[in-house]
């Protein structure tokens, strides 16, 4: 299985400011001969399921801000809030679906300073 | 709009059995893989189970392989998950989500309690 370590677990942004998530796989999860890397970007906030932000590693989902991107190509990625505003507060988890079977990341919580 | 409802969760002994339903609506439920993912109460997300558009292929994650069978009705445009022989360590909140490129929507879950 692919192990995804995703860093910090836990950030404290204030407002505004930028946030900056990082997300490693055990092995490279980019399809050579499609160039696509098969990583995705969920948001949870509490009490609710997850939310895609992100796949492809720099897709946006639709009527995701664009304060949201993603970067990153082979291992290791990231996602990054441009400006944090208060109702980012959440859970993100990167996700490979390079194979079988897809797995998550630890989770990283993000919260205003 | 895309809505999945899970519903079937609750509270049982270890080895028993549950059967979960995810009902999908706003969406051709036919064309799209599904899955199920748990979340632990305040844990991360681990994925359990996935099935082709048919139903004539499954997959599962190591930890729950033999004990449940994810399985799909689409003239009912429903997901099920049958899970026997449950542990304290299945306890958690059970999602459907749709796959797309990857799993682009979700339910709001259903909790499974596993405890005497």
């Amino acid at each position: 299985d692919i192990v995804m370590t995703q860093s910090p677990d836990s950030l404290a942004v204030s407002l505004g400011e930028r946030a900056t998530i990082n997300c490693k796989s055990s092995q490279s999860v980019l399809h050579n001969s499609k160039n696509n890397n098969y990583l995705a970007w969920y948001q949870q906030k509490p009490g609710q399921p997850p939310k895609l932000l992100i796949y492809w590693a720099s897709t946006r989902e639709s009527g995701v801000p664009d304060r949201f991107s993603g970067s990153g190509s082979g291992t290791d990625f990231t996602l990054t809030i441009s400006s944090l505003q208060a109702e980012d507060v959440a859970v993100y988890y990167c996700q490979q679906y390079y194979n079988t079977p897809p797995t998550f990341g630890q989770g990283t919580k993000l919260e205003i300073k | 709009e895309v809505q999945l409802v899970e519903s079937g969760g609750g509270l049982v002994q270890p080895g028993g059995s549950l059967r979960l339903s995810c009902a999908a609506s706003g969406f051709n439920f036919g064309t799209y893989w599904m899955h199920w993912v748990r979340q632990a109460p305040g844990k991360g997300l681990v994925w359990v189970a996935r099935i082709n558009s048919v139903g004539s292929t499954t997959a599962y994650a190591d930890s729950v392989k033999g004990r449940f069978t994810i399985s799909r009705d689409n003239a009912k445009d429903t997901l099920y998950l049958q899970m026997n022989s449950l542990r304290a360590e299945d306890t958690a909140v059970y999602y459907c989500a749709r796959d797309g490129i990857t799993m682009m929507d979700w339910g709001q879950g259903s909790l499974v309690t596993v405890s005497s």
